[in-house]
């Protein structure tokens, strides 16, 4: 059983620049949620997506969105990007919606130059 | 809504002393409550959870938190540290209303003297 992987790890972009996160959710699980870890403070809640659609959105502008493929794989998408989204993104995955554990990949940092 | 409080961003502790990192929380429905570390330039691992059975939670790595209602809180501790504990501890709250999406507190980095 594989777990939740992230992609890239690391990557720098240029402020107005678009920017594309990826994630394998962990075998089974058809929920991803996608948090935002600025340096020095906890995970804030980006949105979360089940079976293909978008069920939930945190306080975040529109210039980020999302996908779920068939896979359960997930994209994670920046418009726009501006210095203050420098941060490190999460993807978490989980069987179903009412389960509650949620399984956490090892980010990607994202630095805007 | 709601929300998590994490009293104290740094704890230092020395080795073989106990550990307690604190959390307090608010929710209008019953509340399911998590522990997560974090280790340098890596994601979260659970470390225990709290979802309305025993009261008592054991967790991994010697780790326990013990659900207190009247109180709301969900405070972390270990009895003896060890070097290796030595991450950043987040305190994470949900509900069924919320979807099971984690609203987190601002961490506490735990220090361990040698």
């Amino acid at each position: 059983e594989t777990g939740v992987t992230q992609s890239p790890t690391h990557l720098i972009k240029t402020r107005g620049q678009q920017v594309t996160l990826r994630c394998s959710s962990q075998s089974g699980h058809n929920t991803v949620s996608w948090y935002q870890q600025a340096l020095g403070q906890g995970p804030q809640f980006i949105f979360q997506y089940y079976r293909e659609e978008e069920n939930g959105r945190g306080n975040f502008p529109p210039r980020f969105s999302g996908l779920q493929f068939p896979n359960y794989s997930s994209e994670l998408n920046v418009n726009a990007l501006e210095l203050d989204d420098s941060a490190l993104y999460l993807c978490a995955s989980r069987a179903g919606t009412q389960n509650t554990e949620a399984f956490f990949g090892q980010g990607t940092r994202l630095t805007v130059v | 809504a709601q929300s998590v409080t994490q009293l104290g961003s740094h704890v230092s502790v020395s080795e073989g002393a106990l550990v307690l990192l604190r959390c307090n929380y608010s929710s209008s429905v019953p509340p399911y409550l998590f522990w997560y570390v974090q280790y340098p330039n890596q994601g979260l691992q659970l470390l225990l959870k709290y979802t309305s059975a025993a009261t008592l939670v054991k967790g991994i790595n010697g780790f326990e938190a013990e659900f207190k209602k009247s109180e709301t809180s969900f405070h972390l501790t270990k009895p003896s540290a060890h070097m290796s504990d030595a991450a950043e501890y987040f305190c994470a709250v949900t509900t069924n209303n919320a979807g099971n999406m984690l609203t987190f507190g601002g961490g506490t980095r735990l220090m361990v003297k040698p």
